[in-house]
């Protein structure tokens, strides 16, 4: 039954490696979201993509990049991790439905704790 | 821009007592608002959504939140306290422009006593 899938729930990376995060979804929706969670902060959002190939930045986009070549796998690229980067990751999707891309109801992953090491 | 703010980080209620977890929002259009919550080591999951139908709305678990426009608050609550409610919840608006993603607060977690 599940519905988002992160692919790695734990990382441990060097600082200046490559990392990538993945994210499939299989409810066929249109939008799909990469937040980071840090205590006391809240969700802060990334990036998100409203169609394939389309992204948008969210509130904190430094530092990282996305990828969204088919409908239901939208991939959050660190091109050089850094130490602030530790943190958990968490991916998100909604149907577009009517209105706006945030009214909709979001279905997430089980995140994906990252430590930059 | 919208924005919502969740007051107290932590809250501690006994169980069978009544939880309040409070949240205040501002958004320059009618918001659409929700409260999610985040068991340990999962993802986070809806427990309700206000849309404007009604001004009380109630969610899985027990719980309900009331839309207070004069008071710009959605705040939570449940009568009876479980052991099973500790757990960090989040109230999230929805954005007042098209193409924008709902914002978070900053999360309450709640512990349940014995």
């Amino acid at each position: 039954d599940v519905k988002v899938t992160q692919s790695s729930r734990y990382l441990v990376k060097r600082t200046g490696e490559k990392v990538f995060l993945e994210c499939v979804q299989d409810m066929d929706h249109e939008n799909m979201f990469w937040y980071r969670q840090d205590p006391g902060l809240g969700l802060r959002l990334i990036y998100f993509s409203y169609d394939v190939k389309m992204k948008e930045k969210g509130d904190i986009p430094e530092g990282y990049s996305v990828s969204r070549e088919k409908k239901e796998r939208f991939s959050l690229i660190l091109e050089s991790a850094s130490t602030n980067q530790t943190s958990m990751y968490l991916c998100a999707s909604s149907k577009r439905g009517a209105g706006l891309v945030g009214a909709n109801v979001l279905t997430f992953g089980a995140g994906s704790r990252l430590t930059v090491l | 821009a919208q924005s919502v703010t969740q007051l107290g980080s932590h809250v501690s209620v006994s169980e069978g007592a009544l939880v309040l977890l409070r949240c205040n929002y501002s958004s320059s259009v009618p918001p659409y608002l929700f409260w999610y919550v985040q068991y340990p080591n999962q993802g986070l999951q809806l427990l309700l959504k206000y849309t404007s139908a009604a001004t009380l709305v109630k969610g899985i678990n027990g719980f309900e939140a009331e839309f207070k426009k004069s008071e710009t608050s959605f705040h939570l609550t449940k009568p009876s306290a479980h052991m099973s409610d500790a757990a960090e919840y989040f109230c999230a608006v929805s954005p007042d422009t098209g193409r924008r993603a709902l914002t978070f607060g900053s999360g309450t977690r709640l512990q349940v006593q014995p």
